[in-house]
């Protein structure tokens, strides 16, 4: 399974930019990158996915590092709605098959 | 849009009762996923279906987990016997491709 590295937790201040990290240094080229978060007490919500550009939509910016080792979800103005765990998420050979980890916890303070 | 439903929201039962969870799926989505989460390990994928079809259960814990789609609107994830151990949220998702859109889960609790 590719894996991916995260930091445990992270706090960020309400209407301020926020960058979530995660480190995949063994993905392969054929590897998508997806973001997943979880609020409180429901199902994971999709954020964002790609593979090489980075991309952006109406909820985030996914920036993704040149080798493809790293990527950084960006959050422009963090509400208190966006505190949650948030997933970064490989997937390799069959697209479907997500594997979670134990993500990012990001709380957001007014 | 009416979203993943899944049913019951909680369950609680003695331990060596059958358990079914149901799901059902937006209306056109031809994956279908069934997921289980605890402190202990986390989000895990158990079993996906295409076109009613089961494509991967290699992370179905054990025989006593079973999980059917009889048609494109209605799934079920059934354990028999439950044990303490299956005590989780369990979460059912659909796509027809990406993204997947999860349900609210169910929170089982085997006593």
């Amino acid at each position: 399974d590719a894996k991916t590295t995260q930091p445990n937790s992270m706090e960020s201040n309400e209407e301020e930019p926020v960058h979530l990290p995660c480190n995949h240094s063994t993905i392969s080229g054929t590897d998508y990158i997806h973001w997943y978060r979880q609020l409180p007490s429901q199902g994971p919500e999709y954020v964002i996915h790609g593979l090489t550009s980075n991309v952006n939509n109406r909820m985030a910016s996914l920036a993704i590092a040149e080798d493809r080792k790293s990527s950084t979800l960006i959050l422009h103005r963090a509400t208190l709605r966006d505190a949650a765990v948030y997933y970064c998420i490989l997937t390799r050979v069959d697209f479907n098959k997500f594997y979670f980890g134990s993500g990012t916890k990001l709380n957001v303070k007014p | 849009d009416a979203g993943v439903i899944q049913s019951p929201r909680h369950e609680v039962t003695e331990m060596g009762q059958e358990v079914t969870l149901r799901c059902k799926p937006i209306s056109g989505h031809d994956y279908l996923f069934w997921y289980r989460q605890t402190m202990m390990r986390g989000l895990e994928l158990l079993i996906y279906f295409n076109n009613n079809v089961p494509i991967d259960d290699s992370g179905m814990p054990e025989d006593r987990f079973s999980a059917k789609m009889p048609n494109a609107s209605f799934s079920t994830l059934k354990i028999q016997p439950s044990e303490p151990r299956d005590s989780a949220v369990y979460f059912c998702a659909s796509s027809s491709g990406v993204p997947q859109h999860f349900g609210d889960g169910t929170r089982l609790s085997i006593l």
